[in-house]
């Protein structure tokens, strides 16, 4: 079984639409969440970054995490054709040492 | 620009040849990370430095694979003796204590 699970999609949504892009985890000793946007061929740019459970927005994007159920999720409000990518989490334990990966969920928002 | 940077972008070597890739961090950062990422997969983590210690290196990391950060600054990773399974992108991120990562744009290594 792997660390972090994450649906690989392709999920295809019309422009304005919301969507909710999800992770599972195993290892209840994570503590610190991550997630990233990766366009084709470039280094993953860091979105959003929260620590233990709990909700945090940063304009159209809202991270969520549940630690009980070891699920997390980002929310993307009034989605553009612009925030097509691949969405990836990513989590750490306290120490920072080491980050696991989810494989990614690849994202097609239609004009 | 103060993002992190990656040297060489594209590198296409010969089955058994050793590559070096060099990654500069943000210059404040005291975290260096590297990763390989395939198609269609997730960035897998390699190694890890706090300023010059290595402090976590993979268990999937064969010894061909070696990375320095000699004086806490840049940082190069060394592949010997390449095999055609080497081939993917190679990522470099940095972190200052306990913020998120930043990566840059990696190095695009092909075996043939």
């Amino acid at each position: 079984q792997k660390e972090v699970e994450q649906d690989p999609g392709p999920l295809s949504v019309p422009e304005g639409a919301i969507v909710s892009l999800n992770c599972t985890y195993s290892n209840s000793a994570f503590q610190y969440f991550m997630w990233y946007r990766q366009y084709s061929r470039k280094g993953p740019e860091l979105l959003m970054y929260t620590y233990s459970s709990g909700n945090k927005e940063d304009g159209r994007f809202t991270a969520q995490v549940d630690k009980s159920s070891k699920y997390i999720s980002l929310f993307i409000r009034d989605s553009q054709p612009s925030d097509s990518a691949t969405y990836l989490c990513a989590m750490s334990g306290h120490n920072f040492n080491k980050f696991y990966f989810g494989s990614g969920t690849k994202l097609n928002v239609k004009p | 620009d103060t993002g992190v940077s990656q040297d060489p972008r594209h590198k296409i070597t010969k089955r058994g040849q050793n590559v070096t890739f060099r990654c500069d961090p943000i210059s404040e950062h005291n975290r260096l990370y590297w990763y390989r990422q395939t198609l269609g997969q997730g960035p897998e983590f390699l190694t890890y430095f706090q300023n010059e210690a290595q402090l976590e290196k993979s268990r999937l990391l064969s010894d061909r694979f070696s990375a320095e950060r000699p004086k806490g600054s840049f940082s190069t990773l060394e592949i010997q003796r390449t095999e055609q399974g080497d081939s993917a992108m190679y990522l470099c991120a940095s972190s200052f204590t306990s913020q998120g990562q930043y990566f840059g744009p990696g190095t695009r290594l092909t075996v043939t």
